[in-house]
């Protein structure tokens, strides 16, 4: 089982529609959540870290599980310009945990925002 | 504006040559970088952890004498592809913290390696 999965996409979607991309970890131990946004032949920008209570940042929601290790992302009212790959990136943890402060990150879902 | 600055962004070169790529942590230290590599439609994947003053810690399967890492100053890491041949051919990138280690890293602009 990877460490990080995701459904590669690609999501096909109009312009205004929401969108949600799941996410799910193996590792129990990993202690930060992020989603990242990538670009084709670019590197990845953070887009949000993703707390357990839940956070939002304009058009954007992130929710985590602990319990079930899984992490979503939503987006509403899609632009094209979201039109990008969205990394699921997990933190291994830290040093004293073993983790290294390592990230793992998913293949990746690509969007597609369509007029 | 960015925080991590990669260079060179784009490399072609001949099979056997040796490519060296630097990671600059700007306006903040970093003892710690990382080297990721990325091949076409594939996740990012961990190389190696650059470690300031010390050894690298390379990721099982990465080979340590090919892929030479430098970590010479706090805000300076380099890679050097050493005989670098075709299936050398990737997307590099390196990356930092700035802030503590549960804080997001930031990502240089990645270095695109082609070897002919």
């Amino acid at each position: 089982r990877k460490e990080v999965e995701q459904d590669p996409g690609p999501f096909n979607v109009p312009e205004g529609a929401t969108v949600a991309f799941n996410c799910t970890y193996s590792n129990s131990a990993s202690q930060s959540f992020f989603w990242y946004r990538q670009d084709c032949r670019k590197e990845p920008k953070l887009l949000m870290s993703v707390y357990s209570s839940g956070n939002e940042d304009g058009r954007f929601t992130a929710q985590l599980n602990r319990a079930s290790q899984y992490i979503s992302l939503l987006i509403r009212d899609s632009k094209l310009s979201d039109s990008a790959t969205y990394l699921c990136v997990v933190n291994r943890g830290t040093r004293l945990t073993g983790g290294g402060n390592k990230l793992t990150f998913g293949t990746g879902t690509q969007l597609k925002v369509e007029l | 504006g960015a925080v991590v600055s990669q260079h060179p962004s784009r490399v072609i070169c001949k099979s056997g040559t040796s490519v060296k790529i630097e990671c600059r942590s700007l306006d903040f230290q970093a003892t710690t970088m990382f080297w990721y590599r990325q091949f076409p439609k594939q996740s990012l994947m961990l190389m190696a952890t650059s470690n300031e003053g010390s050894k690298a810690t390379y990721e099982q399967g990465v080979e340590k004498d090919k892929f030479l890492i430098n970590h010479a100053s706090l805000t300076l890491s380099t890679l050097t592809v050493t005989s670098a041949h075709p299936e050398d051919s990737s997307f590099y990138i390196c990356s930092a913290n700035q802030g503590a280690s549960n804080q997001p890293q930031h990502f240089g602009d990645g270095t695109r390696l082609s070897i002919l």
